[in-house]
């Protein structure tokens, strides 16, 4: 049972450049997250899919956009990237009403030059 | 949004106990929960602790929670190298979404 499952582990980007995130989780959840991490600053989220079919925004949504493949899948794109995305990406997955919090994928560790 | 608010740093001796602090403010709050992030790793679920519960014990962990203050905590017995995280508290609602603090940095000295 692998989970979550994030690639790519490591991407050095240009500014400018575009690059997809993608995250697919095996565990029939409803909900998928993707949060970025930066030091001192703990997890902010950037967007959320609370079910297949809709996507919301979190607190840091500019500069990215997301879709929901399917059910299992939810990628993350940076259009153009900057110096200010440099970060670690994280994505997460849930049961929408269950308590069991949320599965975390390894992340994946982004540098814009 | 709702805050959750952990203290930015522990350092704890080896085999000592370490004690993790944590505020939140959402009262609707239905579980509330730990997370240990080793470096270079996700986050990993530790404990969770349902909001009518005072208090939950799993081997070296002891999760406290104090609902009128909104005062959660997390105490590792004999702490030992390997405990050396960031660990993140957690509040979740009735949907199942979860808000989450800064992180606390915990370093454990030989």
């Amino acid at each position: 049972n692998a989970g979550v499952t994030q690639t790519p582990k490591f991407q050095v980007l240009k500014t400018g450049q575009s690059m997809t995130l993608q995250c697919a989780q095996d565990m029939n959840h409803n909900s998928m997250y993707w949060y970025r991490q930066d030091p001192g600053m703990g997890l902010r989220l950037i967007y959320y899919s609370a079910s297949e079919g809709t996507t919301d925004k979190g607190e840091v949504p500019n500069g990215y956009n997301v879709s929901r493949l399917n059910k299992r899948e939810f990628s993350l794109r940076l259009e153009s990237a900057a110096p200010s995305q440099t970060s670690v990406y994280f994505c997460a997955s849930s049961e929408r009403g269950g308590n069991y919090g949320y599965t975390f994928g390894s992340g994946t560790r982004l540098t814009v030059v | 949004g709702e805050d959750v608010e952990q203290s930015l740093f522990l350092s704890v001796r080896e085999g000592d106990s370490s004690v993790i602090n944590c505020t939140y403010t959402d009262s609707s709050s239905t579980y509330l929960y730990w997370y240990k992030q080793e470096p270079g790793a996700g986050l990993q679920l530790l404990t969770y602790i349902f909001s009518n519960m005072d208090m939950k014990q799993d081997q070296r962990l002891t999760v406290l929670l104090n609902k009128k203050d909104k005062h959660l905590s997390l105490r590792i017995a004999d702490t030992q190298t390997g405990d050396s995280a960031i660990y993140f508290c957690a509040e979740g609602d009735s949907w199942g979404k979860l808000q989450f603090g800064a992180g606390t940095q915990v370093v454990v000295t030989p």
